[in-house]
């Protein structure tokens, strides 16, 4: 099964960009990129998606290479209700079975 | 709204005892899932469905069991639970398909401690 590959943790200052990088060398051609996140207490919430091209939505750019074997989360401006975990999974679209990175937390600085 | 609802939010068990979590999802979605979430380890699939009475076994089903008798409820059964189960444990769910990369939804999860 593909595996994803992410910093533990990282800062970022309020209102500043922030770019939370995913390794995926072993996606496999129809694995979906998605990106969660998890606030203190709560469970994962949908953030964004993609397959092979740059995506955007209210909440965030997702940057895919074209290889395929890295995605970048951007997120345009943090603010202090960003901090959470962000995960990043690859969603196998043959199998639909979910495969979660580590992880990376992120602490938004005022 | 989307929902996928855990029945308890809280529990305390004994070891030993056989424990039920309850999910319950109002989507008609045809996958379901169960992880387990703990410190340093991240989410870790226990078991999955994608279709009533179907299971598969995910990366640590060992000490877990599973019941899909409807296509919205999603049960996560420890038959004799022991303090090494003490976690939190989230249910998803999501549509069945090759459609372009269905959005996954998941509970509020579940946090049992086995003493």
């Amino acid at each position: 099964d593909a595996k994803t590959t992410q910093p533990n943790s990282m800062e970022s200052n309020e209102e500043e960009p922030v770019h939370l990088p995913c390794n995926h060398s072993t996606i496999s051609g129809t694995d979906y990129i998605h990106w969660y996140r998890q606030l203190p207490s709560q469970g994962p919430e949908y953030v964004i998606h993609g397959l092979t091209s740059n995506v955007n939505n209210r909440m965030a750019s997702l940057a895919i290479a074209e290889d395929r074997k890295s995605s970048t989360l951007i997120l345009h401006r943090a603010t202090l209700r960003d901090a959470a975990v962000y995960y990043c999974i690859l969603h196998g679209g043959a199998t639909n079975k979910l495969i979660f990175g580590t992880g990376t937390l992120l602490a938004v600085q005022p | 709204d989307v929902k996928v609802t855990q029945s308890s939010r809280y529990l305390v068990k004994r070891t030993g005892e056989k424990v039920f979590l309850e999910c319950v999802q109002d989507m008609d979605h045809e996958n379901m899932f169960w992880y387990r979430q703990d410190p340093g380890l991240g989410l870790r699939l226990i078991y999955f469905s994608y279709d009533v009475k179907m299971k598969e076994k995910g990366d640590i089903p060992e000490g877990y069991s599973v019941s899909r008798e409807k296509k919205e409820r999603f049960s996560l059964i420890l038959e004799s639970a022991s303090t090494n189960q003490t976690s939190m444990y989230l249910c998803a769910s999501s549509l069945r398909g090759l459609t372009p990369g269905n959005t996954i939804y998941f509970g509020e999860g579940s946090w049992l401690t086995v003493v």
